[in-house]
């Protein structure tokens, strides 16, 4: 089965610093993966995907993710976290058993950008 | 174009009671899927509608149920609540075999 792990809970970072909140996977064949973020009370926001192609995929406000097949890794970066960042990041892999799209999801890492 | 809405926003239900949560596509979005999203998880996958039918589903009881109309919009429905079924519930929508899929701001449903 398709599954996406999110190992820190929470991450903090000083505003200007890079930051980097990780996600492994595990699937069978070529992998999808998706970043999201979700800000209080909000849905979801699309950031970016990895299908193919460079290993590098930049997305929206100045995120990019490192796709790394070796370490079934696909972390979200940032050069310079600002505090407006804050907000809940969720990592998820599409899974098409049964023939249909759907996504699966980590359990989310929190980040905290400070001041 | 319009996004994904849903409503209503905020919604609090009794035990056993029923509940009907709406959805409205993104324009010429074909397909909506629900997922549950339980305090403190991500996203768990309900069940994928596609030309008015059900065509997935995850690992959640008959009492969830839903509906898609002509117009790709949808409807949720869970029967005889239960306190876990507290959670933020989510839409999204995508084209047929899309890759993204694109979600609203989703409905609070809280069971007392």
């Amino acid at each position: 089965a398709q599954s996406v792990a999110q190992p820190e809970d929470q991450v903090n970072v000083a505003e200007g610093n890079p930051l980097t909140v990780k996600c492994t996977y595990s699937v069978s064949g070529n992998p999808y993966l998706f970043w999201y973020v979700q800000y209080p009370n909000r849905g979801l926001q699309f950031l970016l995907k990895y299908i193919t192609g460079d290993n590098l995929v930049k997305g929206s406000y100045g995120f990019e993710a490192e796709f790394n097949k070796s370490q079934t890794s696909f972390h979200l970066k940032k050069p310079s976290a600002l505090v407006s960042d804050s907000a809940l990041y969720f990592c998820a892999v599409r899974d098409m058993t049964g023939g249909y799209n759907k996504l699966i999801f980590g359990a989310g890492t929190r980040l905290a950008v400070h001041p | 174009e319009t996004g994904v809405t849903q409503s209503p926003t905020h919604l609090i239900k009794t035990r056993g009671q029923q509940v009907t949560l709406r959805c409205s596509s993104q324009s010429g979005h074909n397909t909506v899927s629900w997922y549950q999203q339980a305090l403190g998880q991500g996203p768990q996958f309900i069940f994928q509608y596609y030309r008015e039918e059900e065509n997935g589903r995850g690992n959640f009881p008959p009492r969830f149920s839903g509906l898609q109309f002509p117009n790709y919009s949808s409807e949720l429905n869970v029967n005889a609540l239960e306190l876990d079924d507290s959670a933020l519930y989510l839409c999204a929508s995508s084209l047929v075999g899309g890759v993204e899929q694109y979600f609203g701001p989703g409905t609070r449903l809280t069971v007392t």
